[in-house]
């Protein structure tokens, strides 16, 4: 299927900091690029996505941005709280099934 | 109400058993898929169910059976458990095959011994 790279693995940051995370892809067909929130012992919940027709996308503190050229896609979070400690995955639409990178741990420490 | 459901939440088996994990989901979406989430939190798909077809089956063993009885339902049944099957077991919906977010249940933690 798809390869996803996602970098880096683990991310720390102190509450207020930036932090960002990027995938990678290597199917230039792929159109949809969604972003998943994975909290401990929950289930991954779906917290922003875009499309192959579109730069970025924002949405209040977090935004994603996609360069079809270079195929890497980007998630951004501004003002980072304690709340967004969590890990975050990256997907791409592979056929008929989204294909993850292999996620990032990030801490946000107060 | 619950989106996506799943049951049980946890099982723990000894190898060799067969068990089966149900889902449902009451979204109306026409996909439903499984994910196989390591102890290294990867995600990797297993299979997935347009409207009761199977459109994707991955390369997994033939001891793990899917089954869609109609496009709200799609269960897994496991045979011949084996230790390297513990992981936590994702359901998913969404609403088309392509280019839509999924709705993840909450999980089934499978333990065997």
């Amino acid at each position: 299927g798809e390869n996803v790279e996602q970098h880096p693995s683990t991310l720390s940051v102190q509450e207020g900091d930036s932090a960002v995370i990027k995938c990678t892809y290597s199917d230039s067909a792929s159109n949809y690029f969604p972003w998943y929130k994975q909290e401990l012992g929950k289930r991954p919940q779906l917290i922003i996505d875009i499309r192959s027709n579109v730069g970025e996308k924002k949405d209040q503190r977090i935004a994603v941005t996609l360069n079809k050229t270079a195929k890497h896609f980007s998630l951004h979070i501004t003002e980072t709280q304690p709340e967004d400690s969590a890990v975050y995955f990256c997907a791409v639409q592979g056929g008929y099934a989204l294909n993850f990178g292999k996620g990032t741990s990030l801490l946000v420490t107060p | 109400d619950t989106a996506v459901s799943q049951t049980p939440k946890y099982l723990v088996t000894q190898m060799g058993n067969d068990k089966s994990i149900k889902c449902e989901q009451n979204l109306g979406h026409d996909t439903m898929y499984w994910y196989k989430q390591d102890s290294k939190k990867f995600l990797k798909i297993m299979f997935s169910y347009n409207n009761k077809e199977l459109i994707i089956n991955e390369t997994v063993p033939n001891r793990f059976s899917p089954k869609s009885p109609d496009k709200a339902h799609l269960n897994l049944h496991i045979n011949s458990l084996e230790l390297g099957d513990s992981a936590v077991y994702f359901c998913a919906s969404s609403q088309g095959g392509s280019g839509f977010g999924y709705t993840f249940g909450s999980g089934t933690r499978l333990t065997v011994v």
